[in-house]
């Protein structure tokens, strides 16, 4: 059964840094690509970043991009997303998820997420 | 960016009523859509691929359609676990996008 338990959340303030860590299980990681959605408080979601099985290639959505680094460890089996110059309107619900094997681009399987507030 | 209109945004339905909620993208996204229901305090659930297709596991009552820029998901007929929030999304092309939402309630 294939298993995504996102951590590493919490309330940090402007400007500081978070790095979220999702531990994958019950199937083979690293044949995988990985993304993190997310969703703000009552707000629809949102596909923040995307890294390839091997970590070759990764994709950003522009309000994120140079402040997110998504990165992988396939022999721990283990998606992170270090979050860097926050913002309050980085305020979300972030969840892991898989993109099937398929080499489609959507997401299948999802984490349970994991809630980053930044506020002073 | 591929913006995704969902419509109704919210929908008040009885058990047994066939519902239809649709989406339309702002420009074509050949059949790369697909449709997420999400309940309160749960993450999303895969329900349809690539316009038409069943996620393993998900109900029979519920089927997509469509093409080029307009979409449906179609419930035959709604149970009380339908409840919750339904998400259009496209896997067209970069920034993958979703659409707003439409909450469906259970009169």
């Amino acid at each position: 059964e294939v298993q995504l338990v996102e951590s590493g959340g919490g309330l940090v303030q402007p400007g500081r840094s978070l790095k979220l860590s999702c531990a994958a299980s019950g199937f083979t990681f690293s044949d995988y690509n990985m993304a993190w959605v997310r969703q703000a408080p009552k707000k629809g979601l949102e596909w923040v970043a995307t890294i390839i099985y091997d970590g070759s290639r990764t994709y950003y959505r522009d309000s994120v991009k140079g402040r997110f680094t998504i990165s992988r460890d396939n022999a721990k089996s283990t998606l992170y997303l270090q979050m860097d110059s926050l913002r309050s309107e980085d305020t979300a619900t972030y969840y892991c998820a898989t993109h099937p094997f398929n080499n489609y681009w959507y997401f299948d399987f999802w984490g349970p997420g994991t809630m980053v507030t930044v506020s002073s | 960016d591929i913006q995704m209109t969902q419509s109704p945004s919210l929908l008040s339905a009885s058990v047994g009523d066939r519902v239809t909620i649709n989406c339309k993208a702002s420009q074509n996204i050949n059949k790369y859509l697909n449709w997420y229901q999400q309940k309160l305090g749960e993450a999303p659930k895969l329900l349809i691929y690539n316009t038409n297709n069943l996620q393993t596991g998900i109900p029979s009552r519920f089927s997509g359609s469509g093409s080029g820029t307009d979409y449906t998901l179609t419930i035959s007929s709604l149970q009380p676990e339908d409840f919750g929030t339904y998400f259009c999304f496209q896997h067209n092309s970069w920034p993958l996008t979703f659409g707003s939402g439409t909450k469906l309630e259970i009169k």
